[in-house]
């Protein structure tokens, strides 16, 4: 078990550029969550997946944001043209049946100057 | 809709001291209530949960919690601190049907010698 992995784990770019995350979860959880983190807060829920469905999408994912997660085991999130707004830590985390046993990635964290 | 809030933004304390986190949350439904610890530059780990049954809650590293529900809330306690729990800690709420975790502010530890 090596745990959750995210990269990268940081991502410096120029408003309107796209970028895109990668997260690996504990294999065999088929739960996999995406978070955004901005300083001095909570992390918020972007998105969930149960095994390759995407089953709920926050308010907060615009249509420049996109989450993926193909035959059920990594998952990728897609920001496109970002803004300065989206500069934020974004936390991948898994369970397995049991939703409420997550375990979290150590984050990517993206500056958008 | 769920909400948490936890009450202190910084709680500065010396070491070997007690130390109480405090966390009310807000909810219609049924609840499952967590402690996440972040260290600098990690994700999050789950400290300890309530679902069911004996409100007092022990979880790792020493903690534990207590589930008030005529209070509607969820106190972090540990007795003697350590250095080395300087660290944010989030609550969380989440109901019993659902799969979403709705987390707090946070609160940052900091444990003097």
């Amino acid at each position: 078990d090596t745990g959750v992995s995210q990269d990268p784990r940081h991502k410096i770019t120029k408003r309107g550029q796209n970028v895109t995350f990668r997260c690996d979860p504990i294999s065999e959880h088929n739960r996999l969550y995406w978070y955004r983190q901005t300083l001095g807060q909570g992390p918020e829920f972007l998105t969930y997946f149960q095994n390759e469905a995407q089953l709920e999408k926050s308010r907060l994912l615009s249509d420049r944001f996109s989450a993926e997660r193909p035959k059920g085991s990594f998952s990728t999130l897609e920001i496109q043209r970002t803004e300065q707004g989206d500069s934020a830590m974004y936390l991948c985390a898994s369970s397995p049946g049991t939703w409420y046993e997550q375990y979290f990635g150590p984050g990517t964290r993206l500056t958008v100057t | 809709a769920q909400s948490v809030t936890q009450l202190d933004s910084q709680v500065p304390v010396f070491e070997e001291a007690p130390v109480e986190l405090r966390c009310n949350y807000s909810s219609s439904v049924s609840v499952y209530l967590f402690w996440y610890v972040q260290y600098p530059n990690q994700g999050l780990q789950l400290l300890l949960k309530y679902l069911s049954g004996s409100t007092l809650v022990k979880g790792i590293n020493g903690f534990e919690a207590e589930f008030n529900k005529s209070q509607t809330s969820f106190h972090l306690r540990k007795p003697s601190v350590h250095i080395s729990d300087t660290a944010e800690y989030f609550c969380a709420v989440g109901h019993t049907g659902g799969f979403k975790t709705i987390f707090g502010a946070g609160t940052r530890l900091f444990v003097k010698a």
